[in-house]
């Protein structure tokens, strides 16, 4: 069975950092592209980031390019999504996700970026 | 960047009863389109991928059709536990984007 587990959202100010994680178990981790998907409170679904199964390619929303900074480690197989000068409209439930049709979702980790 | 737009963004259906929810490209996506469900508390999970094959597990009364620019997205028998919002996302070409999602509620 196919299980993402995210971990590491929280509370923290405009202009801070975060780091976000997304365990993997179930698969063949290193054979999957992996992404970030949000969702702000009562809002629809903002592709975030996306990384090939090697961790050489990487692409990103015009949104979070330059702040945020997808990585994995497929000795571990975990995602991470390190985030820089979050702001207010950063504020989200994270979702990992596997593979470019998003075949599996976890069940997110929330980020609220406030003062 | 492919600007996904969906219609209607709320669709009222008795059970038993059909609901057609559509999704347009801005460009072509060829068949590159996936429709997710998403109901309260959860969350999304592929109902199609590749405009009209069923992802695992999926029921049958679920179709997808289209390809280019307009896709459908069918369910041909309404049940209790589809009531939910639907979204459809393009993985054509980078950045991935999704519709805004219709919201299909019972009547």
């Amino acid at each position: 069975e196919v299980q993402l587990l995210e971990s590491g959202g929280g509370l923290v100010q405009p202009g801070g950092s975060l780091r976000l994680s997304c365990e993997a178990s179930g698969f063949t981790f290193s054979s999957y592209g992996m992404y970030w998907v949000r969702q702000a409170p009562g809002k629809g679904l903002d592709w975030v980031s996306a990384i090939g199964g090697g961790g050489i390619d990487t692409y990103y929303a015009d949104s979070v390019k330059g702040r945020f900074t997808i990585s994995r480690d497929n000795s571990r197989n975990t995602l991470y999504l390190q985030m820089y000068n979050l702001k207010a409209e950063d504020t989200a439930l994270y979702y990992c996700a596997r593979g470019g049709s998003l075949l599996d979702w976890g069940q997110g980790t929330l980020v609220t970026v406030s003062s | 960047e492919i600007v996904m737009t969906q219609s209607p963004a709320t669709l009222s259906v008795s059970p038993g009863e059909r609901a057609t929810l559509s999704c347009r490209a801005s460009q072509s996506v060829s068949n590159n389109l996936a429709w997710y469900q998403q109901k309260p508390g959860q969350a999304p999970r592929l109902l199609i991928y590749g405009a009209s094959t069923w992802a695992t597990g999926i029921p049958a009364r679920f179709s997808g059709s289209g390809s280019g620019t307009e896709f459908t997205l069918t369910i041909s028998s309404l049940q209790s536990e589809d009531f939910a919002v639907y979204f459809c996302q393009q993985y054509n070409n980078w950045p991935r984007t999704f519709g805004q999602g219709t919201k299909l509620e019972i009547k």
